[in-house]
């Protein structure tokens, strides 16, 4: 079956703009979350999603962070006034519950460069 | 505070070799641990799934185990190939999922 896709693969985009960030998951997985990627930082929680409910926002870096969920499946993750610091690879993956003992299946992702 | 240490940070070995890439981490009080491979540019995979109450788990040439009383997990490769050339991340989950990561190893293997 499918696996989890994110679109765009690439943005460049510029200092200030605002980005919006897509995630398609596994159909059928309740639970969805987001990861950023960045050389200096590794691999860092931003949300969780179990259905269109996020539980847990603890990561998001500031308010010019947000994410929302609409018919339990699609995720965007929206970057408002976009900052250099904002540059690198944002990773989606899902499972099939929110619960520690699931696998989580990671989409490709999506590298934003902010010039 | 949930902290991941993975050493070595990079590696190289001769195809053929067994190897064993190492994994640690500061609260006992986990739901499952993962390890993925990552290659450049692209996503993670994942490896293999250990659940809090299990020991080790194995797929092919490759085998994980968990340690929780000394809060360390190892993934042994054997008979290193060319293609196993990633980096390899482990990462320990809580009890909604949130995957909390280490720095990875980059693993190569040389022909």
């Amino acid at each position: 079956g499918a696996g989890v896709s994110q679109s765009p693969s690439n943005k460049v985009t510029e200092k200030g703009k605002d980005v919006e960030l897509r995630c398609d998951p596994i159909s059928g997985h309740t639970a969805l979350y987001w990861y950023r990627q960045s050389l200096g930082q590794g691999l860092e929680f931003l949300i969780y999603f179990q259905g269109n409910s996020a539980p847990d926002k603890s990561g998001l870096p500031s308010d010019r962070f947000s994410a929302e969920r609409t018919g339990g499946s699609v995720s965007t993750l929206t970057i408002q006034r976009t900052q250099q610091e904002d540059s690198a690879v944002y990773l989606c993956a899902s499972s099939l519950r929110g619960e520690g003992s699931y696998e989580q299946y990671f989409g490709p992702g999506t590298r934003l460069t902010v010039t | 505070k949930q902290e991941v240490t993975q050493i070595p940070a990079a590696l190289s070995v001769p195809e053929g070799e067994n190897l064993v890439l190492n994994c640690s981490f500061t609260d006992s009080a986990i739901y499952n641990l993962q390890w993925f491979r990552q290659d450049p540019g692209k996503g993670l995979t994942s490896l293999l799934l250990i659940q809090s109450s299990q020991r080790e788990q194995t797929s092919g040439r490759l085998n994980a185990s968990l340690d929780k009383s000394s809060g360390r997990s190892t993934l042994y490769i054997a008979a290193s190939q060319p293609g196993d050339s990633a980096t390899y991340l482990c990462a320990l989950s809580s009890n909604t999922g949130k995957l909390i990561f280490g720095q990875g190893t980059t693993l190569q293997v040389k022909p």
